[in-house]
């Protein structure tokens, strides 16, 4: 599972909460990613860092807020939670052979009431 | 950006027949394009890939077909078993990026 962690596994907040998921690797990858899983519209980018304090944005980056500090720490703020970002958030990092294979952490089921 | 679609979003096939899922994508620099399986409740796993300068590329009942000038590339699996159902998702991508397809969830029907 390419040492991929990600902290809380669940998590329920109410609208207008910050909220922080965090995604740990033990393998010193230097690309991470987080994405959100909803039906109907696969995975979808919100950010991405290609090393300590480099991120960038994706397609669906309204609303999140993102930092590395460390190599094996990846977080994603949501600053004020909507009902909207109700969804199941995956990190995931970038292999080492050379190559752009992505492996995914275990996932962060999030509910916004 | 990237686009990509995918079709089917739903495919039923009698166990020990093949499936066949394809996908399309816009951006003509992409040069990377993975396929995932993720069974209910679990992380996507990659389960093979394939680059711009391979036209295809098989590992034992899975194989990916790739056609640059068309910009597009499908997933085969053959003798399909139980076990193959889960939902399968495309991506292509480049350096740094992938950006995925919506899905195909794919039910063998014993």
């Amino acid at each position: 599972d390419a040492g991929i962690t990600q902290s809380p596994r669940h998590k329920v907040t109410e609208t207008g909460t910050p909220v922080t998921l965090r995604c740990h690797q033990t393998e010193n990858h230097r690309y991470m990613y987080w994405y959100r899983q909803d039906p109907g519209h696969g995975l979808r980018l919100i950010h991405y860092s290609y090393g300590v304090k480099d991120t960038d944005k994706g397609e669906v980056s309204d609303g999140y807020s993102v930092s590395r500090s460390k190599t094996e720490d990846f977080l994603l703020t949501l600053e004020s939670a909507t009902s909207s970002q109700t969804s199941v958030y995956f990190c995931a990092i970038r292999g080492t052979s050379g190559d752009n294979e992505q492996f995914f952490g275990p996932g962060t089921r999030l509910t916004v009431l | 950006g990237e686009n990509v679609e995918q079709h089917p979003s739903t495919l039923s096939v009698q166990e020990g027949d093949s499936a066949v899922i394809k996908c399309t994508y816009s951006d003509s620099a992409s040069n990377y394009f993975p396929w995932y399986k993720q069974e209910l409740g679990k992380r996507p796993q990659l389960i093979i890939d394939i680059r711009s300068n391979v036209g295809e590329k098989k590992d034992q009942r899975i194989a990916v077909t790739l056609n640059k000038t068309a910009k597009h590339f499908s997933l085969h699996i053959t003798e399909t078993q139980p076990e193959d159902s889960a939902v399968y998702f495309c991506a292509a991508g480049g350096n740094e990026k992938l950006t995925f397809g919506t899905g195909t969830r794919l039910t063998i029907i014993p």
